[in-house]
């Protein structure tokens, strides 16, 4: 069974600097996605970023990129200028491809998100 | 706009009651899903659908029941079987893998 692990619960960061959070995932698969989710305290799920395994290129979306180690089975999310609005509950996540419509996505546990001014 | 709503938003019931979350997509996803959220636990699943009058058990599906009887819907019942059912739930759609799910805004449940 595919699982994934965010060894850190919770983060901190100063407003406009840049921070990184952790994730590793466990599969024998070679054809997957994974994906990090923000939960603000409104508890809404938010995509911030995925990435397709069988690309090597890391994804970026504005302030936030990954970096994508396919052999060491790592997926670490970096946010740059951190701004009071990250603040949030960070979830990576794992989803096996080629199955159809339905895929379950598995998740970590989370890293709680705070940023200082 | 498109989107996923589920209702109520915060949900009391006595022990021992059967309770039904709502779940409703204007997105025209195949799939639905609904997962279960406790503190330091991350998110869990409970049932999941591919297509109508279809579904399949999740990681924890024991004291839970769903149906599928509109691509729009799939309510959730939690039943008097289920031995700790306060929680957050959540329930999502998606079209193919590479999108994710798009989540609805959860439902609160609170059983005293």
């Amino acid at each position: 069974a595919q699982t994934v692990t965010q060894s850190q619960p919770e983060m901190s960061v100063q407003e406009a600097e840049t921070v990184t959070l952790s994730c590793t995932y466990d599969t024998s698969e070679s054809d997957y996605y994974l994906f990090w989710y923000k939960q603000p305290p409104s508890r809404q799920m938010i995509l911030v970023i995925r990435q397709e395994a069988y690309k090597q290129q890391n994804a970026t979306e504005n302030r936030f990129s990954v970096n994508f180690q396919k052999a060491a089975k790592s997926f670490s999310l970096k946010i740059s200028d951190s701004q009071l609005g990250d603040a949030a509950m960070y979830f990576c996540a794992y989803r096996r491809g080629n199955t159809g419509t339905a895929s379950k996505l598995t998740f970590g546990t989370g890293t709680r998100l705070q940023v200082t001014l | 706009d498109g989107g996923i709503t589920q209702s109520p938003k915060y949900l009391f019931r006595k022990e021992g009651q059967n309770v039904t979350l709502s779940c409703e997509q204007n997105l025209n996803h195949d799939a639905m899903y609904w997962y279960r959220q406790d503190p330091g636990q991350g998110l869990r699943l409970i049932y999941y659908s591919q297509i109508v009058n279809d579904f399949q058990k999740g990681d924890i599906a024991e004291g839970y029941s769903v149906s599928r009887e509109k691509k729009e819907s799939f309510p959730l019942t939690v039943t008097s079987a289920q031995k700790n059912p306060t929680a957050f739930y959540l329930c999502a759609s998606s079209i193919p893998p590479n999108y994710g799910y798009t989540f609805g805004s959860g439902t609160r449940l609170t059983v005293v």
